[in-house]
């Protein structure tokens, strides 16, 4: 099976600028989350998607947003960039273990530069 | 969710077993212990998880003390591709891991 895919693998953007980020989740995986991973503040959630409705919501401004499609595949969009949003983006897709505990399968990640 | 304690950094040699301790003293009944791995500039791995015993896959063991306020990752022959941050998080069942929070994890370094 296909692990997680993220495209694309490096992005440079300037101040102001919207980016758009993709993520394939494993076959027959329903949810996709979204992190963001910086040196300062480690892996913070962003939301999480499941069968095309966001599930659940980190605390990030409005202009992080994202969607998930029939197939599963999820994307995210960071409007208006800032230096701030410099960060390695991941997605994780999950699969229930059917115990109450689940595993998270992560991508690789987009890493992302603001100038 | 339970808040979890680790060393910042661990050395091991090559071929010797790793043993990362994890304390998350305030954990609940229902919550799991699950440890990651992040090798640099890579996605987050799973590696093993656990609620009350011990558990072993072929990645590594996780020993849980029986009042569950600390747990000990161990990995049996450590090598140079094992070199990487370990995560302890503690999370509770039933579709909650979406929002696990990654602390600082522990730095382990194998050397030759």
């Amino acid at each position: 099976k296909a692990g997680v895919t993220q495209t694309p693998r490096y992005l440079i953007k300037t101040r102001g600028q919207q980016v758009t980020l993709s993520c394939s989740p494993i076959s027959g995986h329903r949810s996709v989350s979204w992190y963001q991973q910086t040196p300062g503040q480690g892996l913070q959630f962003l939301f999480e998607y499941f069968s095309e409705t966001q599930r659940n919501k980190g605390n990030f401004p409005g202009r992080f947003s994202g969607r998930q499609f029939s197939n599963s595949r999820s994307e995210m969009n960071v409007s208006t960039l800032e230096l701030g949003d410099s960060a390695l983006y991941l997605c994780a897709s999950s699969l229930a273990l059917g115990t109450g505990a689940e595993k998270l399968f992560f991508g690789s990640g987009t890493q992302l530069s603001v100038l | 969710d339970a808040k979890t304690t680790q060393p910042p950094s661990m050395d091991c040699a090559e071929g010797r077993a790793a043993n990362l301790p994890c304390n998350h003293s305030t954990i609940s009944g229902n919550e799991y212990v699950y440890w990651y791995r992040q090798i640099h500039s890579q996605g987050p791995q799973y590696i093993i998880h656990g609620l009350k015993n011990n558990e072993t896959n072929e990645m590594a063991s996780l020993i849980i003390t029986e009042d569950r306020k600390s747990s000990t990752l161990i990995l049996p022959h450590a090598t140079l591709r094992d070199t990487a941050v370990y995560y302890c998080i503690v999370v509770l069942g039933g579709g909650s891991n979406y929002k696990l929070t990654f602390g600082k994890g522990t730095l382990l370094t194998v050397n030759p």
